[in-house]
Order: C-alpha cells, then sequence, then structure tokens
C-alpha cells in the first residue's frame, strides 16, 4: 500500500536546540498532518497542512513548532527551541483529499530532549 | 470535546479464540470511525473503517459495526492468529479539516 516515510527514526538533542523532523508523503496526496505520542499516552493531533498553509492546529502546537513544505520536497516539523515535554513519538501521516478522507501513516521519529 | 474510550491495556488470547476489541466515543458531530492497527517498529496502517450506522464492514478477518445509538465501534474477529499480535486504536473524525481523535490503543497478543 502506500508508504509514508519519516527520518530520522530516532533523534537526541540537548533541551534548547533545535531540531527538524521530516516526512516524505504519498507522492499524489495533498493533505499533511502531524501528531504527537508521549510514552505510554495516546496519539495527539498536533496540526494538518494544506496548499502550503495550516489549517488547523492543537493547543500542543506551540509557538515553538513550525510547518513546512517548501516546492514539493519533505514536510517538515521544526521545533525551536526543544523542551524536556518535546520528547515524544511523532506521526506524520497524509492524504489525498480532506475532510473524513483515510490518513496514512508513517512509522514515527523518536524524539529524545535531554 | 470529542473523545474516544478503548479496552484498556493489555488482552491476552490463546490462538483460535474470538478477538472482540472494544471502542466507544463521545461527539457532537457526524461520525467516522476507523480501526489502525500497528505492528511493532511499523506505521499503523487502515485496518477498517465506517460511516454507516449499523452497517458491518469487513478487512482481512476482522469487522466492526458503527453503532451510533451506543456510540459503539467495537472490533471483532472470529478466529485469533498469532499474526494478529499488535497495538490497535480506535480513531474518531468529525472535523472538516480531517482531524483523527484517537483512543489509547489496545494491545493485543496471541499466544499459541
Amino acid at each position: 500500500g502506500p508508504k509514508v516515510l519519516q527520518i530520522p527514526s530516532h533523534q537526541i538533542i540537548d533541551m534548547g536546540q533545535m531540531v527538524t523532523l521530516n516526512c516524505d508523503p504519498v507522492s499524489n496526496h495533498l493533505y499533511f498532518y502531524w501528531y504527537k505520542q508521549i510514552l505510554g499516552q495516546q496519539m495527539e493531533f498536533l496540526v494538518n497542512f494544506y496548499n502550503g498553509k495550516v489549517m488547523e492546529k492543537s493547543k500542543l502546537f506551540k509557538d515553538q513548532f513550525s510547518v513546512e513544505r517548501p516546492d514539493g520536497s519533505y514536510f517538515t516539523l521544526k521545533i525551536q527551541p526543544t523542551a524536556l515535554e518535546d520528547s515524544a513519538v511523532y506521526f506524520c501521516a497524509s492524504s489525498r483529499q480532506g475532510r473524513q478522507d483515510t490518513q496514512y501513516f508513517g512509522p514515527g521519529t523518536r524524539l529524545l530532549v535531554l | 470535546g470529542d473523545s474516544v474510550t478503548q479496552t484498556e491495556g493489555l488482552v491476552t488470547l490463546t490462538e483460535g479464540l474470538p478477538v472482540m476489541l472494544n471502542c466507544t466515543y463521545q461527539t457532537a458531530y457526524s461520525t467516522f470511525l476507523f480501526w489502525y492497527v500497528q505492528h511493532l517498529n511499523e506505521a499503523p496502517k487502515l485496518l477498517l473503517k465506517s460511516s454507516t450506522d449499523n452497517k458491518r464492514t469487513e478487512h482481512q478477518g476482522f469487522h466492526a459495526t458503527l453503532h451510533k445509538s451506543s456510540s459503539s465501534f467495537h472490533l471483532q474477529k472470529s478466529s485469533a492468529q498469532l499474526s494478529d499480535s499488535a497495538l490497535y486504536y480506535c480513531a474518531l473524525n468529525t472535523g472538516g479539516n480531517n482531524k483523527l481523535t484517537f483512543g489509547q490503543g489496545t494491545v493485543l497478543s496471541v499466544i499459541p
């Protein structure tokens, strides 16, 4: 089936540093998402993105977070600066259409902030 | 706000026995329910989805029926296989922006 790739699979950084998480979505998909999962908790919606714009973001999407997809390349989540509570698994997803269309997920990036 | 509640924690079954993982939800809006399955170190993959009340949906031996009267979308299978061991998520989609609200996940462990 369609595959979403995420790079890197693991990342360890020091608090206060910047980190960029990369997502390679399904090729003909137009809608992109990030979800956050803290260890032992459920996956939670962070943000979705379409046509170069954030469509909706949750309260977890702090001011230190930003997303972009320059020129059809990777869909990225940047955190600057990072905080200890940003340690989590971040899942990227994509869908061809918006409303209630199936989202295809990547395997996640495990981020540890020390 | 929207919420999803699943069978808690770990469900351990002997191979060949039936599977039932519970999922209930709360929302004030129209509903689209999903079951995703995640095997170890892999991406969550869609297993089933439905928005039609009282209609059974099936895939890969699993089935579920959305019951809006009881706000439920339980996942079932008649006979568990070892390869069914995985983490199962129930998720709800109500918004125009395709945002998913997930349950906490249920780990299914099938033993010989």
